[in-house]
């Protein structure tokens, strides 16, 4: 496999329910992302993950958990979700560069096909 | 605040040329990105511009004035597979992504 995987393509779960979306990069990248895609809305940003460490959190509330135990693999676990959780769910990865602590990102990221989330 | 804007959604014809706009307003600037993305795909990318002028990439291109705050992404021979949603996003000084909501481009025959 190449690129970046999700998996699932699709989840529907209740308001009460525990779920995972995993996400898998094959392209050997360094940092990994979690984004929220609502419909005619731009992308939010959710969390970063670079060399396995979190460095962002974008007011994200707790329901939303991310786990990254490796540099290829990141997990977003859900609970108690609320309906207006409900939208596409974007994982992607990209190579930072950098040095002296400084990160720089301003290289191409590449997406997953996402998982479409429903909560009811 | 930071702001990213372009169209909703533009319609054109096959064959045709489109031009889709992005204007923006961001803390700093580190690049732009172009990015397409059909129904129910990953979006992929198109162009980055981190310097003023015009990038060539086939049928597409992509264009950015800094001073201006102001890009767009220009489609020629149009077709129909060019239906998508087209994504502008500006890193800003803390290398942060700044994304536009996206603009729906429509093909027709």
């Amino acid at each position: 496999e190449t690129g970046v995987t999700q998996t699932p393509r699709h989840l529907v779960m209740g308001m009460t329910n525990k779920k995972s979306l995993k996400c898998e990069q094959h392209l050997g990248h360094n940092a990994m992302y979690w984004y929220k895609q609502s419909a005619k809305k731009p992308l939010e940003l959710m969390f970063v993950y670079s060399l396995e460490e979190r460095v962002e959190n974008n007011s994200v509330p707790s329901r939303f958990s991310p786990e990254c135990p490796n540099s290829s693999h990141l997990f977003l676990h859900l609970h108690t979700l609320q309906p207006e959780d409900s939208a596409l769910y974007l994982c992607a990865s990209s190579q930072e560069w950098g040095s002296e602590g400084v990160v720089r990102r301003n290289t191409e990221a590449f997406f997953g096909q996402g998982t479409r989330l429903t909560v009811v | 605040g930071q702001n990213i804007d372009q169209p909703t959604e533009m319609t054109a014809t096959e064959g045709a040329i489109v031009q889709i706009n992005c204007t923006y307003q961001t803390s700093g600037f580190n690049g732009l990105f172009w990015y397409q993305q059909h129904a129910g795909e990953a979006p992929t990318f198109l162009s980055y511009n981190v310097l003023d002028g015009l990038e060539e990439k086939g049928r597409f291109s992509s264009f950015l004035s800094r001073s201006k705050g102001y890009s767009y992404l220009l489609l020629k021979e149009l077709q129909m597979k060019d239906s998508a949603s087209y994504l502008c996003a500006v890193m800003d000084s803390n290398y942060q992504l700044i994304w536009g909501a996206g603009t729906k481009l429509i093909i027709k025959p």
